[in-house]
């Protein structure tokens, strides 16, 4: 139980574009859910906090206007990379937290984009 | 921001010996949780140990933590090959289920 997925696992696109990751609860539901960035050799950092029915709630430094994120159900939490640029290339991680539950997350196995 | 740091950086052993991995953090927190990735690939949830804990095992692994140094280390013994990966320490706070992860420890397992 308690999985997490992601789609795509990998995504190139080029600069200017926009591009949506899906992050999906499959057998629990979330109220909450989290959305992390990779760079290479360095650990996670916490982008945003998603909250079903409501507005994300941006860490410092992310951009809210370029990471859109949308929470529209219990189990599907979607980051969309408006006008990506080659630094926006990461891996983005979600995890989701089952409703009712605390202090407890469980992981996608990431996203990778690259924009050339 | 990251408030876990995790020592060694780097750890690179033979097959068969124990590894520990130590991870500090600066704030209180609810609990602290151990993850591995491998390359490129997502987080594997190892074992997690409540704030009220001092010792937890699972199979080869062993978690330690103590609240008053705000410190936690994860052993594991008699290392295997595919042991080989990046291991995370990560600490819950707050009512608001915020996590923060530690800066990793590369491990590498010599066959």
């Amino acid at each position: 139980g308690a999985v997490v997925s992601q789609h795509p696992s990998r995504v190139i696109c080029k600069s200017g574009t926009s591009v949506k990751i899906e992050c999906r609860s499959l057998d629990f539901q979330a109220t909450t859910m989290f959305w992390y960035r990779q760079f290479p050799k360095q650990s996670l950092m916490l982008m945003a906090t998603s909250n079903e029915g409501s507005k994300a709630t941006y860490e410092q430094g992310v951009e809210k206007d370029k990471f859109l994120i949308n929470h529209a159900s219990l189990t599907l939490s979607t980051l969309t990379v408006t006008s990506a640029h080659p630094e926006d290339s990461s891996f983005y991680i979600c995890s989701a937290t089952p409703s009712g539950i605390l202090y407890e997350q469980y992981f996608g196995p990431g996203t990778r984009l690259t924009v050339t | 921001s990251q408030q876990g740091e995790e020592d060694p950086q780097a750890l690179s052993i033979q097959e068969g010996e124990n590894a520990t991995m130590n991870c500090s953090y600066k704030t209180s927190i609810n609990n602290l949780q151990w993850y591995r990735q491998n390359s490129g690939r997502g987080l594997v949830h190892l074992i997690l140990i409540r704030s009220n804990e001092r010792e937890k095992h699972s199979g080869r692994l062993r978690v330690t933590l103590d609240t008053s140094k705000k410190s936690s280390s994860l052993l594991i013994t008699a290392s295997r090959a595919a042991d080989t990966a990046s291991y995370f320490c990560a600490t819950f706070s707050g009512g608001y289920q915020k996590v923060t992860f530690g800066t990793g420890t590369k491990l590498q397992v010599i066959p």
